[in-house]
């Protein structure tokens, strides 16, 4: 069986500092890992995806991820918070082959104060 | 393209009755899912439908149903509901050969 954990439940950090929400995983084989962003009273968006090739991927409104085999984690990251980025952050898998059913983690609170 | 759109995005219901929520996908996108998310368990997968075919069911009981029509626009059912049926009911949608999904904005359901 495939598992995500989001391990911190919020995160704050202040306005123009480096962010980092954290995922780890459980799946057979290769993963197809993905980040989505939900802000309020909204459904979830996507921001970016790893399937295979560069560890670095880059996505949208300047976030990135860092794949690590070793450390079976894909945690997000953006050099520079800005207050806009707050909001429910959660981290999906799927197994090889993006066999269908996704998992998700329960989501990361991120709080960027001013 | 307009993006997965939802009605109602607001519903109360009575235990004990059933609802019909409704799910528009992205034009071209013939993969539809249901999600229910909840504070206590997160996002619950529910089931995908791609060209009128029920592709995967999650674990929910009987009383959770779905369908496709030949536009792809998709229905969710939930009969005899339930308290802890509350929560907020996610359509996602999806072109083939991509894995990435498109959230709509959700309905609300609570049951009274």
């Amino acid at each position: 069986a495939q598992s995500v954990a989001q391990p911190e439940d919020q995160v704050n950090v202040a306005e123009g500092n480096p962010l980092t929400v954290k995922c780890t995983y459980s799946v057979s084989g290769n993963p197809y890992l993905f980040w989505y962003v939900q802000y309020p009273n909204r459904g979830l968006q996507f921001l970016l995806k790893y399937i295979t090739g560069d560890n670095l991927v880059k996505g949208s409104y300047g976030f990135e991820a860092e794949f690590n085999k070793s450390q079976t984690s894909f945690h997000l990251k953006k050099p520079s918070a800005l207050v806009s980025d707050s909001a429910l952050y959660f981290c999906a898998v799927r197994g090889p082959g993006g066999s269908y059913i996704p998992t998700f983690g329960r989501g990361t609170s991120l709080i960027v104060h001013p | 393209k307009a993006g997965v759109t939802q009605t109602p995005r607001y519903l109360i219901k009575t235990r004990g009755q059933q609802v019909t929520l409704s799910c528009s996908p992205i034009s071209g996108h013939r993969s539809v899912s249901w999600y229910q998310q909840t504070p206590g368990q997160g996002l619950q997968f529910l089931f995908e439908y791609f060209s009128e075919t029920q592709r995967n069911k999650g674990n929910f009981p009987g009383r959770f149903s779905g369908r496709q029509f030949s536009n792809s626009r998709s229905e969710m059912n939930v009969s005899t509901l339930e308290l802890g049926d509350s929560a907020l009911y996610l359509c996602a949608s999806s072109p083939e050969g991509v894995l990435e999904q498109y959230f709509g904005p959700g309905t609300r359901l609570t049951v009274t």
